[in-house]
């Protein structure tokens, strides 16, 4: 069972534009949710992470929104650049008893910016 | 800080062989590595999480008498395929985390392993 849903599986943005992926979870246990980039032939890297308390955090370009009681949370990468055409995962993290710590990864999305 | 670096970074073996792959936290003491396995185009698969002195919880579904894992020291980690077959071909990422239960996971550059 996929805890965490993430769409769309693909995206092709213009230069400048705005990118948006979208996650929704089904647990409610979860504490923490990050979203990770990853280029070819490379392992993820932390882009931007949420906790539940909060609806909104940004970071340069990069703003994470969360809507704790529709279980959704989103990606918004701003004046998108050639530069970001990566994969994109989100995930949540367990927030105790066996799950405790482990990150659930959503599908990805491989993002592609024409210049 | 928190870099944490696989090795190697690519390996083509011979089906029937074994093959190592070390995950080495560089500045840092990791309590607690996970292996991710990775096919093209596909998310990450978590394959087993290890506390360092103890022995790998593996998730279901995974061969732990295929993948070795080893966590003896508080910097170092080694994924050992046993054994190896073509469909064993995968790209193998590490991460690792300072404390046992909380805190953010670093991940390795990951290994694409190759079997012939």
């Amino acid at each position: 069972q996929q805890q965490v849903k993430q769409s769309p599986q693909s995206l092709i943005v213009q230069k400048g534009g705005i990118s948006i992926i979208n996650c929704a979870y089904e647990n409610t246990a979860f504490d923490y949710f990050p979203w990770y980039q990853q280029f070819p032939g490379k392992g993820p890297a932390l882009l931007i992470a949420i906790r539940p308390d909060v609806s909104e955090k940004k970071e340069g370009r990069f703003t994470i929104s969360f809507n704790k009681s529709a279980k959704q949370f989103s990606l918004h990468i701003m004046d998108s650049q050639p530069g970001d055409s990566a994969t994109y995962f989100c995930a949540a993290r367990g927030a105790g008893g066996s799950t405790l710590g482990r990150l659930y990864f959503g599908r990805g999305t491989q993002l592609t910016v024409w210049p | 800080g928190a870099v944490v670096s696989q090795h190697p970074s690519w390996v083509i073996c011979k089906s029937g062989t074994s093959v190592k792959i070390e995950c080495r936290s560089l500045d840092f003491q990791a309590t607690t590595m996970f292996w991710y396995r990775q096919f093209p185009k596909q998310s990450l698969m978590l394959m087993a999480t290890s506390n360092e002195g103890s022995k790998a919880t593996y998730e279901q579904g995974v061969e732990k008498d295929k993948f070795l894992i080893n966590h003896a020291s508080l910097t170092l980690s080694t994924l050992t395929v046993t054994s190896a077959h073509p469909e064993d071909s995968s790209f193998y990422i590490c991460s690792a985390r300072a404390n046992r239960d909380l805190g953010e996971q670093y991940f390795g550059p990951g290994t694409r392993l190759t079997v012939t």
